[in-house]
């Protein structure tokens, strides 16, 4: 089974600008969660999506914001770039989002913001 | 404070020693998971749990629910099992609380 992917692998942007990322889910996984790391702040949870629904969100300006699409793929997008934005972005994907299913992690997207 | 506080920060092992990694919540959780991530950013599930004692391999995973404390414990540890360890509490309305993370080196 292949595991979560997450394109692009980096991206470069500037402030001001808006990004989406994307996130495809291991097959039969219904649940996607968005997280960012930084170095300063460490992981922290972005949302949660199932079943097209968002389930969960953390707490996070309403620049950045979430779908899940039908075939359960997930795309997160960052409105006005700020400097702060530059992190990692991980997703994770389980079978149901319920808490005691174990997730599965993406690669990530390094954005960088100039 | 944080909800999730890890300790050490630091730890420096040489091959073959007992490693301990501990960390203590504040929330109240429906599970407790630890993470492993490689230099690069990859992220690995090592153990989920709500209660007592979980073993793969050489890592073993307890908790306490009662003295909301879990323990990450490396037997024989080898020089690619450094990594940073993190401890996540995901609480009875599914959001997750991020440890600052153990950065375990271990030297052959």
């Amino acid at each position: 089974k292949a595991g979560v992917t997450q394109t692009p692998r980096y991206l470069i942007k500037t402030r001001g600008q808006q990004v989406t990322l994307s996130c495809s889910p291991i097959s039969g996984h219904r649940s996607v969660s968005w997280y960012q790391q930084t170095p300063g702040q460490g992981l922290q949870f972005l949302f949660e999506y199932f079943s097209e629904t968002q389930r969960n969100k953390g707490n996070f300006p309403g620049r950045f914001s979430g779908r899940q699409f039908s075939n359960s793929r997930s795309e997160m997008n960052v409105s006005t770039l700020e400097l702060g934005d530059s992190a990692l972005y991980l997703c994770a994907s389980s079978w149901t989002g319920g808490a005691l299913y174990e997730q599965y992690f993406g690669p990530g997207t390094r954005l960088t913001v100039t | 404070k944080n909800e999730v506080e890890q300790s050490p920060q630091n730890l420096t092992a040489q091959e073959g020693e007992f490693i301990t990694i501990n960390c203590s919540y504040s929330v109240g959780i429906s599970a407790l998971h630890w993470l492993q991530q490689h230099p690069g950013g990859g992220i690995v599930s090592l153990f989920m749990l709500s209660s007592g004692k979980k073993k793969h391999g050489r890592l073993i995973a307890t908790i306490n629910i009662q003295e909301k404390h879990s323990s990450l414990h490396i037997t024989a540890s080898h020089p690619r099992d450094s990594a940073v360890y993190i401890c996540a509490a995901r609480n009875t309305g599914n959001q997750f609380y991020f440890g600052t993370g153990t950065s375990l080196t271990v030297i052959p």
